[in-house]
């Protein structure tokens, strides 16, 4: 069965800080990967996934994540947040079905 | 350009109510599928859909009931409601291909009391 951990729960950075959310998947077979985000009050929307090709992934917004395969892990990066990307952040594996993991709730201080 | 549609947005219901949250796409998504958003714990399974008439359980199906008549319409059936059930509800929608993006509904916020 696939399954995927965050392990972040909470995350609160200044604005201009560097961000990185930890996402580990445990699935034997070829994943396809998601990074969704869930803005206050609003629904999920895709932030950005990997299928194939290049392990390095860039969304929208300035985020970017990198899939690496030995290390089973998803992690999603950002070089300065701003005080609009506090939000809830959601890895996802996709294999048939989509499984999220339980999210990370970012807060961005001005 | 409605996308994912969930009716109702709010529901307070008494424990014992049935009731059915609806959901319908008009991007001729193959799969459909509902979720419920609980603090702390994400967004856990509760059925899906790979096609019209084909469903199948996901995580937490108990207490619900799905059924795929047509494409476009997935709607959610709570048999008996109980306090547990008060939560967050999401539709979702994609092709069926493991590669494709899942779009959202606006969720429904159920209460019971």
């Amino acid at each position: 069965a696939q399954s995927v951990s965050q392990h972040n729960h909470h995350v609160i950075l200044s604005e201009a800080a560097s961000l990185e959310l930890g996402c580990n998947y445990s699935y034997g077979g070829t994943v396809n990967l998601f990074w969704y985000v869930q803005y206050p009050g609003q629904h999920l929307q895709l932030l950005l996934k990997y299928f194939s090709g290049d392990p390095l992934v860039k969304g929208i917004k300035g985020f970017e994540a990198e899939f690496i395969k030995s290390k089973f892990s998803f992690n999603l990066r950002k070089p300065s947040v701003q005080w609009s990307d506090t939000a809830e952040y959601f890895c996802a594996v996709k294999w048939g079905k989509l499984t999220f993991g339980t999210g990370t709730r970012l807060t961005i201080i001005p | 350009n409605a996308g994912v549609t969930q009716t109702p947005k709010f529901q307070v219901l008494k424990t014992g109510q049935s009731m059915t949250l609806q959901c319908a796409q008009d991007m001729n998504h193959e799969y459909m599928s509902w979720y419920r958003q609980d603090p702390g714990m994400g967004l856990r399974l509760i059925h899906y859909s790979v096609g019209a008439g084909i469903t199948d359980q996901g995580e937490v199906p108990n207490g619900y009931n799905v059924s795929r008549s047509t494409t476009e319409d997935f709607p959610l059936r709570l048999l008996s409601a109980a306090p547990s059930q008060t939560s967050v509800y999401f539709c979702a929608s994609s092709y069926h291909r493991n590669e494709a993006e899942a779009f959202f509904g606006q969720g429904t916020r159920l209460t019971v009391v």
